[in-house]
């Protein structure tokens, strides 16, 4: 079946790191972006920033640079998400997508989202 | 950069065509022919149904559509199904330091 499985909902306390992963299955992520986006109670969908799988390279949006980092596992067709010093505002449901081949600017496979809420 | 403006429901009913608009700016929509839309049942993972403004991915069924008109993109669905509730995402690609910009949602419920 072809997904993208991220991991479990999670719960941290303000100014924790948190660490998402999105395992690819029966699709491969060599030759695509992977994003990663989050949407928050009541809003919208807000783009944080992609990975390269195979070359490491990697934008992050001005919004999260500084507090994210995000990385890939070609070996185990895994990306992850690390967002540090958490604040209430990142409660939300994220989620990773992979970009269509070809640097093609939309995103033709997503997870099934993530929810992590941060509170005291 | 704001997000894309979307009326945050639209209603139909069954057969009908609704549309759906997506609104942007001369930085966004309006530079780039590179619109999307999503579909997300909820608790599923989001499906993409419109690419590069007007282009169906295959399998998408031909009832969707998309178009656009300077700032403006838009999304219609015509024969509107019970299978077609669902939210719907624009996302435009941005280009510089913003890179990507999503819609505000549009929930869409056949009567």
């Amino acid at each position: 079946q072809v997904q993208l499985v991220q991991s479990g909902a999670e719960v941290k306390e303000p100014g924790a790191s948190v660490k998402l992963s999105c395992k690819a299955s029966g699709i491969t992520l060599t030759n695509h972006f992977m994003h990663w986006v989050r949407q928050a109670p009541g809003q919208g969908l807000e783009w944080m920033g992609t990975v390269h799988p195979d070359t490491i390279t990697t934008t992050y949006s001005l919004r999260f640079q500084g507090r994210v980092t995000m990385t890939s596992d070609t070996s185990t067709s895994t990306v992850s998400l690390e967002l540090r010093s958490l604040r209430s505002e990142d409660t939300a449901l994220y989620y990773c997508m992979r970009e269509a081949i070809g640097a093609a600017k939309n995103f033709d496979c997503w997870g099934q989202g993530t929810l992590v809420t941060v509170s005291s | 950069q704001s997000a894309l403006t979307q009326p945050a429901s639209v209603s139909g009913s069954p057969g009908q065509s609704i549309t759906i608009s997506c609104t942007g700016s001369s930085s966004d929509v309006g530079t780039y022919n590179l619109v999307s839309w999503y579909q997300n049942h909820p608790g599923k993972a989001p499906k993409l149904i419109v690419y590069e403004d007007n282009k169906r991915p295959s399998g998408v069924s031909n009832r969707f559509s998309g178009s656009k008109s300077g700032n403006t993109a838009s999304l219609t669905i015509s024969g509107l199904q019970a299978e077609d509730e669902a939210d719907y995402y624009c996302c435009s690609f941005a280009g510089g330091n913003i890179h990507y910009v999503f819609g505000t949602g549009t929930e869409v419920t056949v009567l």
